[in-house]
């Protein structure tokens, strides 16, 4: 069965400062993929990322950057210079890469930014 | 971008009354639509997923006779909460994959059910 891990229930940091989000997945599957979504108050769904179990490059987007390390199952994410329009919800997800690709989501993050 | 909305965005309703929540996708089709729920301050958990014109598939512990999923064209998806009752109040959310970017899966803004 999947699962996917995020032990950080919440995290409280001042502006500017970098902030890393774990998480840690369990998967039987060879190929299988990797999302971090962000949930502001809102309530809707942000994509931010998909990774593909065969890619284990590093990405950075902006202030964003991710950090897919298979040898660990850990796929954890950096914000850089956090601003207070971070703070929301991340959640990590995984699903497999045929079949039905249903979603598995940790526990979620809860991220605040303070000024 | 693709699109997809829920409709409606929020609903109240009163113990015991039935209530449906529809997911469209506005500018792609979807064979697949999958309903999630999530209650507040936890993750989301998948409800079912909906193939079009084919009986949805539920997760173990969701009753499929109380939580009815349609899924009648390539874009559009229906959840009717039956008899509805305070617990399950939630946020619910639906995903809708596109056929073209197979493994693309797009979400809806969520609809927020209050049971009285």
């Amino acid at each position: 069965a999947q699962k996917v891990t995020q032990a950080q229930t919440e995290i409280s940091v001042v502006e500017k400062e970098d902030v890393t989000l774990d998480c840690v997945y369990e998967t039987r599957d060879t190929t299988y993929y990797l999302f971090w979504y962000k949930q502001p108050p809102s309530g809707e769904l942000v994509f931010l990322i998909r990774r593909n179990s065969f890619d284990e490059q590093n990405e950075i987007s902006g202030r964003y950057s991710w950090n897919f390390q298979k040898s660990t199952s850990s796929f954890n994410f950096t914000i850089t210079a956090s601003q207070v329009v971070d703070s929301a919800v991340y959640f990590c997800a995984l699903s497999e890469a045929v079949g039905a690709q249903k979603l598995v989501f940790g526990q979620g993050t809860r991220l605040t930014i303070n000024p | 971008g693709a699109v997809v909305s829920q409709h409606p965005s929020w609903v109240i309703c009163k113990s015991g009354t039935s209530v449906k929540i529809e997911c469209r996708s506005l500018d792609f089709q979807a064979t697949t639509m999958f309903w999630y729920r999530q209650f507040p301050k936890q993750s989301l958990m998948l409800m079912a997923t909906s193939n079009e014109g084919s009986k949805a598939t539920y997760e173990q512990g969701v009753e499929k006779d109380k939580f009815l999923i349609n899924h009648a064209s390539l874009t559009l998806s229906t959840l009717t909460v039956t008899s509805a009752h305070p617990e399950d109040s939630s946020f619910y959310i639906c995903s809708a994959r596109d056929t073209l970017f197979y493994n693309e899966q797009f979400f809806g803004p969520g609809t927020r059910l209050t049971v009285l």
